[in-house]
């Protein structure tokens, strides 16, 4: 079935560092890939999302790539702030509303200040 | 953006008993929910998919009778635990993806902690 990995699954990083967090996919029909940020005992929130016609999508201090040959996909978040910190989890499903989203296992990013 | 909620936020039941959990799309209409559970420092694990007006597609591993999905109207899904148990204590979110194609963005409601002594 279809399965998205993630790595790492703990990053600490100092702070105005950057920090990578990499995704891969197993289902080669997904097109879009969402990013998420999760706080404890709070509903994800999308961060950025891209979709297979794009190779970069960037906003502000977030950027997000995808390189649809290889199935990877790939957070970068510039000049780390303490409120970064929390769960990240990428995730790939294909574009309709009725498709389901597989969630990558999730990595806890900490900013040391 | 569109708006999901859901109740209760959080139950505690004893063991052996029901406990049924609503998903609703605010303003907008979902053809498909989805049912997610997640268990403490771990990812969400995708339960099933609700389609309304016909049975919801399971994930391998969910027990469909254990956990009785109902959605009857293009706003409101349900989440039955029957029969619940400790191991069955959990974070369980639902999501929808709105019907009329906006965009693929999934929203998400706050979620239910249940605990199941």
């Amino acid at each position: 079935g279809e399965n998205v990995e993630q790595h790492p699954s703990t990053l600490s990083v100092q702070e105005g560092d950057s920090a990578v967090i990499k995704c891969t996919y197993s289902d080669s029909a997904s097109n879009y890939f969402p990013w998420y940020k999760q706080e404890l005992g709070k509903r994800p929130q999308l961060i950025i999302d891209i979709r297979s016609n794009v190779g970069e999508k960037k906003d502000q201090r977030i950027a997000v790539t995808l390189n649809k040959t290889a199935k990877h996909f790939s957070l970068h978040i510039t000049e780390t702030q303490p409120e970064d910190s929390a769960v990240y989890f990428c995730a790939a499903s294909r574009d309709s509303s009725a498709s389901k989203i597989i969630f990558g296992s999730g990595t806890r990013l900490s900013i040391r200040p | 953006g569109a708006v999901v909620s859901q109740h209760p936020s959080w139950v505690i039941c004893k063991s052996g008993t029901s406990v049924k959990i609503e998903c609703r799309s605010l303003d907008f209409q979902a053809t498909t929910m989805f049912w997610y559970r997640q268990f403490p420092k771990q990812s969400l694990m995708l339960m099933a998919t609700s389609n309304e007006g016909s049975k919801a597609t399971y994930e391998q591993g969910v027990e469909k009778d254990k956990f009785l999905i109902n959605h009857a109207s293009l706003t409101l899904s349900t989440l039955t635990v029957t029969s619940a148990h400790p191991e069955d204590s959990s974070f369980y979110i639902c999501s929808a993806r709105e019907t009329s194609g906006r965009g693929d963005e999934q929203f998400f409601g706050p979620g239910t902690r249940l605990t199941v002594l």
